[in-house]
């Protein structure tokens, strides 16, 4: 079945680094894109970006330009997101979920990972 | 404050209908499809609607959207408790390059 799997929570101090996998399965992986979106505790969604997996296009949200990274590796299906500088207000579960180009509907969602940041 | 604007709670008794509204501009819902998201307590967001009144497969057709201008409405008929959640609505923004949601919208059922 059609599936992300992401990676395991993580607890970081301020100004260190992140680093979040979602490994698909069960699809064409090249045909989407994954897009990444987190929550921060009682609050609403928050899109972060995505990554078209065709070509290596992204896309981020304003508020993470220069602070974030999306990158794939098509060899083992998996897209990765880095966000950097942390912040105790980037607590949050962080989202992956599958993207439909064009149309920018979020169809498949990974798990969430949780990333605190706390000193 | 979100791009999108969604009342921040509504509320019905079972079996009866809700309209949660989603309110934008032209460069985002006036341009482009929106997708509506549930979000259960404690789970995580599920697709409901896309392409502004489609449902992916499972989700009753007791959930529908539309579309008109720059705004949109997701109507819930029959409500249950187990519709008990958070709705967002969201789609692409041309004049950003980004997804925009709304800042969500807590349903309960009385």
């Amino acid at each position: 079945q059609v599936q992300l799997v992401q990676s395991g929570p993580e607890v970081k101090k301020p100004g260190a680094s992140v680093k979040v996998s979602c490994k698909a399965s069960g699809y064409s992986f090249t045909r989407y894109g994954i897009s990444w979106v987190r929550q921060a505790p009682g609050q609403g969604l928050e899109w972060m970006g995505w990554i078209a997996v065709y070509n290596g296009h992204t896309d981020y949200a304003q508020k993470f330009q220069g602070r974030v990274t999306m990158t794939m590796d098509t060899s083992t299906d998996t897209v990765y997101m880095e966000l950097r500088d942390l912040r105790s207000d980037d607590t949050a579960v962080y989202y992956c979920a599958r993207l439909r180009p064009y149309y920018y509907h979020m169809d498949v969602w990974g798990e969430g990972t949780m990333a605190a940041v706390s000193s | 404050q979100s791009v999108l604007t969604q009342p921040p709670s509504v509320s019905a008794a079972p079996g009866q209908k809700v309209t949660i509204s989603c309110s934008g501009s032209s460069s985002n819902i006036g341009d482009n499809y929106v997708s509506w998201y549930q979000q259960l307590p404690g789970a995580v967001p599920k697709l409901l609607i896309y392409e502004n009144n489609d449902r992916p497969s499972g989700i009753p057709d007791r959930f529908s959207g539309s579309k008109s201008g720059t705004s949109a409405t997701l109507d819930i008929a029959g409500l249950q408790t187990g519709d008990e959640a958070d709705y967002y609505c969201g789609t692409w923004d041309s004049s950003l390059s980004a997804v925009v949601f709304g800042g969500g919208t807590k349903l309960t059922v009385l």
